[in-house]
């Protein structure tokens, strides 16, 4: 079954350094999110993205944050200079785009910023 | 902006009772409401979804309700079982190409 991959699973950074956060979404999928997830909390919007561009992002996605889809295949998110309050998972999701479609989730990739 | 709004915030229920979640949204526009299972280390998975024009949908063990009048809706666990213990989401899109806002969540535990 296809599934929406994301790379690292884990990364610890120092505060003040730029990450990169990758994934890889369903090969077919059209619309591309990224969600973050502080511990123990809900699920937060952070930015969508449709035919390469941003379609919405949230108060969040400051210009700290930025997207990319450099290659067809790859779409990260880049953190320039990382805060404390960074720390969090993130979630990459990827749908179709007919009609609404069910949004597909990656295994996320948790941020520890110190 | 939605708001999704989700209760409880735990629940604990024995095994083979029912478990219900209820959530609550904001804005009228929203049209499909879809429910998300979380297990620990793992990202949202869809469960069941249910769109504006259905008032009721079930999946085997899983039901979801939608009041449209009152933006509303509920999700129904029958016959609960310990693979169920997972963190449960609400929630809530304009639907075509619009985010999807969760509700805060709610950990379902299972007792033996």
């Amino acid at each position: 079954e296809p599934e929406v991959t994301q790379t690292p699973s884990h990364q610890v950074t120092q505060m003040g350094q730029e990450v990169i956060l990758r994934c890889v979404p369903i090969s077919n999928h059209l619309y591309f999110y990224w969600y973050r997830q502080i511990l123990g909390q809900k699920v937060e919007f952070l930015v969508s993205f449709y035919n390469n561009e941003i379609s919405e992002k949230s108060e969040i996605f400051d210009d700290q944050f930025s997207v990319e889809r450099p290659d067809g295949s790859n779409f990260t998110l880049k953190i320039r200079s990382t805060k404390l309050e960074d720390s969090a998972m993130y979630f990459c999701a990827s749908r179709t785009g007919r009609n609404t479609g069910e949004l597909f989730f990656g295994e996320g990739s948790r941020l520890t910023v110190l | 902006g939605e708001n999704v709004e989700q209760h409880p915030s735990t629940l604990s229920v024995q095994e083979g009772d029912s478990a219900v979640i209820k959530c609550t949204y904001s804005d009228s526009a929203s049209n499909y409401f879809p429910w998300y299972k979380q297990e620990l280390g793992k990202g949202p998975q869809l469960i069941i979804d249910i769109r504006s024009n259905v008032g009721e949908k079930k999946d085997q063990r899983i039901a979801v309700t939608l009041n449209k009048t009152a933006k509303h809706f509920s999700l129904h666990i029958t016959e609960t079982q310990p693979e169920d213990s997972a963190v449960y989401f609400c929630a809530a899109s304009r639907g075509r190409d619009d985010k999807i806002i969760f509700g805060k969540g709610t950990r379902l535990h299972i007792l033996p």
